[in-house]
């Protein structure tokens, strides 16, 4: 069974980085697949944040491209968001999920909160 | 950037109603537009792909149809579960941009 995980700082001061990584149990990251993030502000909508693929290949949202890089570890199975110069319209719940066919299908986190705030 | 308009954003209606969502895309994206559903406090759940193919493991109550630049998501009857807000996603752009539609809160009446 596929499982992802979130972990990372749940506050983060304005100007600075906020940094998240999504371990993956059940599957091998380097086995394939694309890999992405997600974002849903309190109350709000969701946001496609980017996209990795095992390689290493990256897709960000135009929107958030200046200031994002995603990553991927895959001795450690896990793939990695630092978005830079967050500031309060960053506070989200941060997703990681599978893709497959377009976008994310069977296999999410459980999303975890990120709050800017000094 | 391809723009998603997803109508209505909020619906009422009670359990045994058809109801449908509609996304509209700003410029052809083929079949390329797939549905989820999200309930509170929940992560997205994918319900349809490539337009009108059923995920699987989803009630077959739940139907996707359209392509080019308007799609449709259906529930036949409703039922006390489906309450939840519902979105389109589109990946159609090369290389891969998603855009999801603003979502749809569906409530019961």
């Amino acid at each position: 069974q596929v499982q992802l995980q979130e972990s990372g700082p749940g506050l983060v001061k304005p100007s600075e980085t906020l940094s998240l990584t999504c371990t993956v149990s059940g599957y091998s990251i380097s086995s394939g697949y694309y890999w992405g993030w997600i974002r849903q502000p309190p109350g709000k909508g969701l946001e496609w944040i980017g996209t990795i693929y095992h390689t290493g290949s990256t897709y960000y949202n135009p929107s958030l491209k200046s200031r994002v890089t995603i990553s991927v570890d895959t001795s450690k199975n896990q793939f990695s968001l630092k978005l830079t110069s967050v500031t309060a319209a960053d506070t989200a719940v941060y997703y990681c999920a599978r893709e497959l066919g377009g976008g994310p299908d069977d296999y999410w986190g459980q999303g975890t909160l990120v709050t800017v705030s000094s | 950037d391809i723009q998603m308009t997803q109508s209505p954003s909020s619906l009422s209606a009670s359990v045994g109603d058809r109801v449908t969502i509609t996304c509209r895309a700003s410029q052809d994206i083929r079949n390329d537009l797939g549905w989820y559903q999200q309930k509170p406090g929940k992560a997205p759940k994918r319900l349809i792909y490539a337009a009108s193919s059923l995920q699987s493991g989803v009630p077959s109550r739940f139907s996707g149809s359209g392509s080019g630049t308007e799609f449709t998501l259906t529930i036949s009857s409703l039922q006390p579960e489906d309450f939840a807000t519902y979105y389109c996603l589109q990946h159609n752009s090369y290389p891969p941009a998603y855009t999801f539609g603003q979502g749809t809160k569906l409530e019961i009446k």
